[in-house]
């Protein structure tokens, strides 16, 4: 168990819909990011937060977005989802801004149908 | 874009047997590599980490080796066990980026015949 947790683990919702995945981070840890990882597409960095604000953006889609909250925990918010959206979400956290270390979630299994 | 590209899509080892998993990155400014190994239905998981001012790093039963003149890296496993069986990813990120994004590679599935 790395700590992190990640709920729901699985979700299945249609197209056009709206859903929140979210993440606890290990105790302790101030950044939390989250990754996409599909067949294709390998693990994308999609945004990292750290302490409450956002500190790098990677391949993130305009009807995606995230926030972390004051008391850490984080929320990836997907809108407007299509189908080729359905992946895996992980969030991982580690201690400090620049991560020697990152501890990932079980993820969330989206799928859209 | 910046890729960090693995070799190899599948290597098959016999129980044993040392393994071999190999790594190319693009980026010459990336600073930290991390080999993360991923079991099936969970998430990646550290494995080890090296920094550009080394070229070999050894944990338990594994060594990760940096060739910075080639942009190669490499995770080598010893006696590799059916419990290595897996899906191993190398990253790698700058230091100095003031971030701590992870660029992966594609993974390579390592599969442990008995």
């Amino acid at each position: 168990d790395s700590g992190v947790t990640q709920t729901p683990k699985h979700l299945i919702t249609a197209t056009g819909q709206r859903v929140t995945l979210r993440c606890s981070p290990r105790s302790g840890d101030l950044s939390v990011y989250w990754y996409q990882q599909s067949l294709d597409q390998g693990l994308q960095f999609l945004i990292q937060y750290y302490n409450g604000e956002e500190r790098a953006k990677g391949n993130i889609l305009e009807r995606f977005s995230a926030q972390q909250f004051p008391d850490l925990h984080s929320e990836l918010n997907l809108s407007s989802l299509e189908l080729g959206d359905s992946a895996l979400y992980f969030c991982a956290s580690s201690v400090g801004l620049v991560r020697s270390e990152a501890f990932f979630g079980q993820g969330t299994r989206l799928t859209v149908v | 874009g910046e890729s960090v590209g693995l070799h190899l899509p599948t290597l098959s080892v016999q129980e044993g047997d040392n393994s071999i998993i190999n790594c190319a990155y693009s980026n010459s400014a990336s600073d930290y590599f991390i080999w993360y190994k991923q079991e099936s239905g969970k998430g990646p998981q550290f494995i080890i980490d090296i920094r550009s001012n080394m070229d070999k790093r050894q944990g338990q039963r594994v060594t990760v080796l940096l060739n910075k003149t080639v942009k190669h890296l490499s995770l080598q496993i010893a006696a590799t066990q059916p419990g290595d069986s897996a899906v191993y990813f190398c990253a790698e990120t700058q230091l100095s980026g003031n971030t701590g994004k992870l660029i992966f590679g594609q993974g390579t599935t390592l599969q442990v015949k008995p």
